[in-house]
């Protein structure tokens, strides 16, 4: 089945606690992307990847880093996390290109930041 | 102003009536755009991409004026199964910039 999964689906931690969150694709998507979502903001990019090696800032990249070391896999990490990256998170892969290619999303993770 | 802005809703709507909801965007150069529907606490999930011309799927009318930047989407015969979160998703520039509008929630009523 393709999909894009996530782990874990739902993270409390405390505040500087370095953190990984997984992204997994297994349809061969050359592009993946970050995404946050809080109320009344609507999903924001937080990085996006064009490729193994690629990636580049969204809107909303600070305090987040990512890494694109294999094409299926795009992991976000949270060096020193705070209370202001609480949110859901979801990560989300298409092909590179054609400009109305969907995107398909993974089922989101809930990370709270105490 | 927000790069993409929606209604703010939420429509409540009976069973069988037919509901529009508008998009506007901001970045003349945008090439891309996406209605995605969300379920709660679910993922966004595509519901249709709009093409110049306008396009249709079954009960679903999407439109494109580029001259007015605006994006519209027009559900009729309403389902209660078409009760979600409807976001307007609008491509940065060429590239993978996406920007997702903050929603518009529709409730429908038996």
């Amino acid at each position: 089945e393709a999909q894009v999964t996530q782990n874990p689906r739902y993270l409390i931690t405390v505040t500087g606690k370095k953190l990984t969150v997984t992204c997994s694709q297994n349809m061969n998507h050359e592009y993946m992307s970050w995404y946050r979502q809080d109320p009344g903001l609507g999903l924001r990019q937080i990085y996006y990847s064009m490729n193994v090696e690629v990636t580049d800032k969204g809107d909303v990249p600070e305090g987040y880093k990512v890494s694109r070391k294999e094409k299926r896999n795009f992991p976000l990490i949270l060096e020193s996390p705070s209370p202001n990256q609480t949110s859901l998170y979801f990560c989300a892969s298409r092909v590179k290109d054609g400009y109305l290619y969907e995107q398909y999303f993974g089922p989101g993770t809930r990370l709270t930041v105490t | 102003r927000k790069e993409v802005e929606q209604d703010p809703g939420p429509f409540n709507v009976p069973e069988g009536a037919t509901v529009a909801f508008n998009c506007t965007y901001s970045n003349s150069a945008s090439q891309s755009f996406f209605w995605y529907r969300q379920d709660c606490r679910k993922e966004p999930k595509l519901l249709m991409s709009v093409y110049s011309s306008g396009n249709e799927d079954g009960r679903f009318t999407a439109q494109l004026n580029r001259a007015s930047q605006y994006i519209s989407l027009l559900i009729r015969d309403s389902k209660l199964s078409d009760s979600a979160t409807y976001l307007c998703v609008v491509n940065r520039n060429y590239g993978q910039n996406f920007v997702f509008g903050p929603g518009t929630r529709l409730s429908v009523l038996p």
